[in-house]
């Protein structure tokens, strides 16, 4: 138990659904993260949230759309996706994403997304 | 160019055992951290070590060291006394430090199987 939840954490959605994946943490950190983990592909970026501001948008398709409302709460809001979107979503999270190099990210357990 | 190199796809060790994960980075940053990650077939990703580019000593942590050096850009794991519960895949990841853009990149991993 590292301290970061995710619901749901598996996820069977249509195309034309919309879903909201949820992360929470419990560490007191002040920077959140998502990332997107393919089958054969390294991890990737997509947002980074640092004090509930985003400071990091990884060139993400506008059918994803993060919600950071406080530094504890993470969401990531899916519309209209696409098969290839099928992934596991990792949540993470860390003291400061503007602090030095030694933030370390804890993550959550992931929400395994499939888009028929 | 790819910044994080992890050149073992798999690898099979007998229990007990001691085995290396090899990485390699590239960074023109002085400031730097590197970071293990294990992830179980769970899909949680787990924070194992760091060692920030500083550091005059090797990270440790239980039965993880992490052989840094500098010179060759390289930072394998060490896992000492394998145990069957070290089976994952464990990813390496790099963050250049004191940048506005708290990017973590990680490697394509390493599938750690060990036998009993």
């Amino acid at each position: 138990e590292t301290g970061v939840t995710q619901t749901p954490r598996h996820l069977v959605m249509g195309m034309t659904n919309k879903k909201s994946l949820k992360c929470e943490q419990h560490l007191g950190h002040n920077a959140m993260y998502w990332y997107k983990q393919s089958a054969k592909k390294p991890l990737e970026l997509m947002f980074v949230y640092n004090f509930k501001e985003q400071t990091e948008n990884n060139s993400v398709p506008s059918r994803f759309s993060p919600e950071c409302p406080n530094s504890s709460h993470l969401f990531l809001h899916l519309h209209t996706l696409q098969p290839e979107d099928s992934a596991l979503y990792l949540c993470a999270s860390s003291q400061d994403a503007q602090g030095d190099g030694t933030d370390t990210q804890y993550f959550g357990p992931g929400t395994r997304l499939t888009v028929l | 160019a790819q910044k994080i190199t992890q050149t073992q796809p798999g690898m099979f060790v007998q229990e007990k055992e001691a085995v290396t994960l090899d990485c390699t980075y590239d960074t023109s940053d002085p400031s730097y951290g590197l970071f293990w990650y294990k992830q179980p077939s769970s899909g949680e990703m787990i924070f194992l070590i760091y060692q920030g580019s500083y550091d005059q000593q090797n990270a440790t942590e239980g039965r993880y060291s992490l052989n840094f050096q500098k010179a060759r850009k390289s930072a394998n794991l060490v896992i000492s006394a394998s145990q069957l519960g070290d089976s994952a895949m464990y990813f390496c990841a790099m963050r250049e430090g004191y940048s506005s853009a708290s990017k973590i990149i990680f490697g394509s991993g390493t599938r750690l199987s060990i036998r009993p």
